[in-house]
């Protein structure tokens, strides 16, 4: 059964400071990786995905993850930080044989702090 | 304005009375789905619809009914709420299968059962 690891519960990071949310998974098929932001009091927000193709993928807001199929990580960064990058992230998988549903990582709170 | 709207926000309720959450979107999405959202467990899917009058359960569906009669619509339904159902609850849709299209969330229904 395929499941979602984020092993950081809480990144503090100060403002301006390069940063790495870590997001693993396990998976016997083929998979689709998601990454999702919750800003504070809101709902969840798609921040890039990795369907296929180059395993680098970026978003507009300068984050970028790389899909590790040997290592099965996807994991989130961003060279420089802002105080709006404050928020929880949520990695997240689905099988390509089961595209109805994804399962959801615990999620991680990146606290910037100036 | 594209969006998924969920009503009530807050809601505290006793042990046994029925309630719904209501949740509609405006985009003629196809996929619906309900999640709670519990401390150091993430999101974990309560149901999905794949079109009307189409439903099936997701990791956690005790005590859960839903329902899809209009495709706009997709209310959550407890028939006799229980404490450990103290949750925030999210609703989300579309456009298809959600490992190929965006997720749209709402923004959310903290619920407190007491």
């Amino acid at each position: 059964a395929q499941s979602v690891t984020q092993l950081d519960s809480q990144v503090p990071v100060f403002e301006e400071a390069p940063v790495e949310l870590r997001c693993n998974y396990s998976s016997s098929v083929s998979v689709y990786l998601f990454w999702y932001v919750q800003y504070p009091n809101q709902g969840l927000q798609l921040l890039l995905k990795y369907l296929s193709g180059s395993t680098l993928v970026e978003s507009i807001n300068g984050f970028e993850a790389e899909f590790n199929k040997s290592q099965t990580s996807f994991h989130l960064r961003k060279p420089s930080v802002h105080i709006s990058d404050t928020a929880e992230y949520f990695c997240a998988v689905s099988e390509m044989d089961s595209s109805y549903k994804l399962i959801f990582g615990s999620g991680t709170r990146l606290l910037v702090r100036p | 304005e594209a969006q998924v709207t969920q009503n009530p926000r807050y809601l505290i309720t006793v042990t046994g009375k029925k309630l719904t959450v209501t949740c509609s979107q405006n985009m003629n999405h196809e996929y619906m789905s309900w999640y709670r959202q519990d401390p150091g467990l993430g999101l974990r899917q309560i149901y999905y619809s794949m079109n009307v009058e189409v439903t099936d359960k997701g990791d956690v569906p005790e005590g859960y009914k839903v329902s899809r009669k209009e495709k706009r619509n997709f209310p959550l339904i407890l028939e006799s709420p229980s404490p450990n159902q103290t949750s925030l609850y999210f609703c989300a849709s579309s456009l298809s299968l959600p490992s190929s299209y965006e997720q749209y969330f709402g923004p959310g229904t903290r619920l407190t059962v007491t």
